[in-house]
């Protein structure tokens, strides 16, 4: 069966400091996948999508980057972090990009930006 | 545009009780529609969701959601509230994306309380 993994599930950092999430995703080739971003108190709002290795398609223009080095990772990054990047981030995989396809969810990590 | 409008940010209901959350959805295409769960600081699961057919879907957990095009309405029932029930609930639908793929647009999501 599939499983799909994110680390750190709980992540304290300075404004200004990097940042690096990582989700993989075990059980499954080439799926796509998905970075979403929880705010307090909001629905989620999708942040990126991959469909490939190094194929990476933004939502939304912000301080934040993804990267896909291997089929089943997918990583969100920052160089210098925000106040309103704090948020529950989640990742998410489908198999297909069909109207369809149900995507999954990971665990989360809570991001808290001080 | 596909959009989700999920009425009520908080929905109380007693142990035992009908659990009644509210979708309507616009879609300028047929929908495709989904219901997930989050527990606190946990990830979504899916309950259930709609492609085509039949029109009553039913989900995990005693869930189900009548698909009513008429309406533009997917609502989640559960005939009795369980305290395991507590968590938020969002709807969503699929919309096309950027590059011929689609994504799952989220309503704004419904918090259950379930109380003795």
């Amino acid at each position: 069966s599939q499983t799909i993994h994110q680390w750190p599930a709980t992540l304290v950092q300075p404004v200004g400091s990097p940042l690096s999430l990582e989700c993989t995703v075990e059980g499954t080739s080439n799926p796509n996948l998905y970075w979403y971003r929880q705010a307090a108190g909001r629905g989620l709002q999708l942040l990126f999508y991959s469909v490939g290795i190094g194929q990476i398609s933004s939502e939304v223009p912000q301080n934040l980057s993804a990267s896909r080095p291997q089929d089943r990772q997918f990583i969100l990054s920052s160089k210098k972090l925000l106040l309103s990047d704090s948020g529950f981030y989640l990742c998410a995989w489908s198999a297909g990009t069909g109207v369809s396809d149900t995507q999954y969810f990971g665990p989360g990590t809570r991001l808290t930006v001080l | 545009a596909q959009s989700v409008t999920q009425l009520g940010s908080h929905v109380s209901v007693s142990e035992g009780a009908l659990v009644l959350l509210r979708c309507n959805y616009s879609s300028s295409v047929p929908p495709y529609l989904f219901w997930y769960v989050q527990y606190p600081n946990q990830g979504l699961q899916l309950l259930l969701k709609y492609t085509t057919g039949a029109t009553l879907v039913k989900g995990i957990n005693g869930f189900e959601a009548e698909f009513k095009k008429s309406e533009t309405s997917f609502h989640l029932t559960k005939p009795s509230a369980h305290m395991s029930d507590a968590a938020e609930y969002f709807c969503a639908v699929s919309a096309p994306f950027s590059g011929g793929y689609n994504k799952l647009i989220f309503g704004a999501g419904t918090r259950l309380a379930v109380h003795p």
